[in-house]
């Protein structure tokens, strides 16, 4: 069964940092694009970073950019999100999912996001 | 970046009937556009990409179309289980990839 688990969330003061991990089963993670997207207490979605297969292309979300960091371990099939200097607004669900897309020839043909974890908790409040 | 907007933000329908959700790009984004389906506590799920193509294993109830700036998402009959939130997406060049605010559909 295609899986992903998302860990380290928890309570966290203005100015802290937390590491969220997300455990990949069931398909070959190092061939796979990976993303974060959060979710704000009732409220929509917002991708927040993406990581290449290699982690040699990273991109992020312009209000995280400069705070957190997004990694990956093939060997231990998981992704994580380093969240440094953490606010107020960061407070979200935090969610782990699989990049969807097509290669044609030396070209990926990005189509959203196919498979998802079932979040983890962040909440900053002193 | 780009601005994507719902409409409408809500809507309340009964089953069998044909419903249709609306996203707008503040730009031309080809068919680069996804839709998600999410129900309260959990995971989105995806529906359609690439405007009009169906995710494996949803049901050919729904559908999406349009090109440019303006998609829509529509369930040819609904029924109890598609009560949920859409959410579309586009992933038009490079990231950051913008997700509209949601439509909150209900059965009556």
């Amino acid at each position: 069964e295609v899986q992903l688990v998302e860990s380290g969330g928890g309570l966290v003061p203005p100015g802290g940092s937390l590491r969220l991990s997300c455990a990949a089963s069931g398909f070959t993670f190092s061939n796979y694009w990976m993303s974060w997207v959060r979710q704000a207490p009732g409220k929509g979605l917002e991708w927040v970073a993406n990581i290449n297969q290699y982690a040699s292309e990273k991109y992020y979300v312009d209000s995280v950019e400069g705070r957190f960091t997004i990694s990956r371990d093939n060997a231990k099939n998981s992704l994580y999100l380093q969240m440094n200097s953490l606010r107020a607004e960061d407070t979200a669900i935090y969610y782990c999912a699989r990049d969807f897309y097509e290669i044609s020839g030396d070209y990926y043909f990005y189509y959203g996001m196919d498979v998802w974890g079932q979040g983890t908790t962040v909440t900053v409040s002193s | 970046d780009i601005q994507m907007t719902q409409s409408p933000s809500s809507l309340s329908a009964s089953v069998g009937d044909r419903v249709t959700v609306t996203c707008r790009a503040s730009q031309g984004i080809t068919n680069s556009l996804a839709w998600y389906q999410q129900k309260p506590g959990k995971a989105p799920k995806l529906l359609v990409y690439a405007a009009s193509r169906l995710q494996s294993g949803v049901p050919s109830r729904f559908s999406g179309s349009g090109s440019g700036t303006d998609f829509t998402l529509t369930i040819s009959s609904l029924q109890p289980e598609d009560s949920a939130t859409y959410y579309c997406q586009q992933y038009y060049t490079s990231p950051p990839y913008t997700f509209g605010q949601g439509t909150k559909l209900e059965i009556k």
